[in-house]
């Protein structure tokens, strides 16, 4: 079982960006949903939003509603984050992860994407 | 401000108990929440320890142990080990919110 995430990049501000999340080793669409969390230099865990790849229902942390889209896609098993204009301020390392309920335990993590936004 | 509050810092000589709480309000933990610990390494993934129904993943020491009581909770390490050296996090639900919550972190220093 595990989250692959793809590598890291470096981009400019007002750029869009699409990072992704591969499961492999579980049933991606039942059972799991996959949450994005958000870690900037120095600094802690920031809980950014949560899909359930089975039928798309998508939550979103309140300081995150409007800023980012969170998608998956069955037919690759993988989950996406995306912005549609970084800013310097979306410099961060960028997580997803598994829980089988939205209150349950992260159980299995990704290695990490870490985004570098230059203005 | 992070909903649930972690003590900055933490610090033990090897061998010994040290514990880390995290506190939160009546929207998460007070509200019957589980809270789940995660340690991270620096440059590496967070790796789950405790859940909220204190059982530890495989590999994970019984030297890690969790605790609730009313809106807080708690992280026991014993027999602290160098290895032990990290950042901690709680984590919950939080229905105010509708979503999840982590605290502030925990630097654990193995003296």
């Amino acid at each position: 079982v595990q989250l692959v995430q793809s590598g890291a990049e470096v981009k400019k501000a007002g750029e869009s960006l699409k990072i992704s999340c591969k499961g492999s080793g579980y049933t991606f669409t039942t059972n799991y949903w996959i949450a994005w969390v958000r870690q900037m230099p120095g600094k802690g865990l920031e809980w950014m939003g949560i899909i359930y790849p089975g039928d798309s229902d998508t939550r979103y942390s309140p300081s995150f509603q409007g800023q980012v889209t969170i998608s998956a896609d069955t037919s690759t098993t993988t989950a996406y984050l995306q912005w549609s204009s970084l800013k310097v301020s979306d410099t961060a390392t960028y997580y997803c992860a598994r829980s089988a309920h939205i209150p349950t335990a992260f159980d299995i993590w990704g290695q990490g994407t870490m985004v570098t936004v230059s203005s | 401000q992070s909903v649930l509050t972690q003590p900055p810092s933490v610090s033990g000589a090897p061998g010994q108990r040290v514990t880390i709480s995290c506190t939160g309000s009546s929207s998460n933990i007070g509200g019957g929440y589980d809270v789940h610990w995660y340690q991270k390494l620096p440059g590496t993934a967070p790796r789950l320890l405790i859940d909220g129904k204190n059982s530890r993943p495989s590999g994970v020491p019984d030297r890690f142990s969790g605790s609730k009581s009313g809106a807080s909770a708690s992280l026991a390490i014993t027999g602290l080990q160098a290895e032990d050296e990290a950042d901690y996090y709680c984590h919950s639900f939080d229905s105010s919110l509708s979503g999840v919550v982590f605290g502030g972190g925990t630097k654990l220093t193995v003296l």
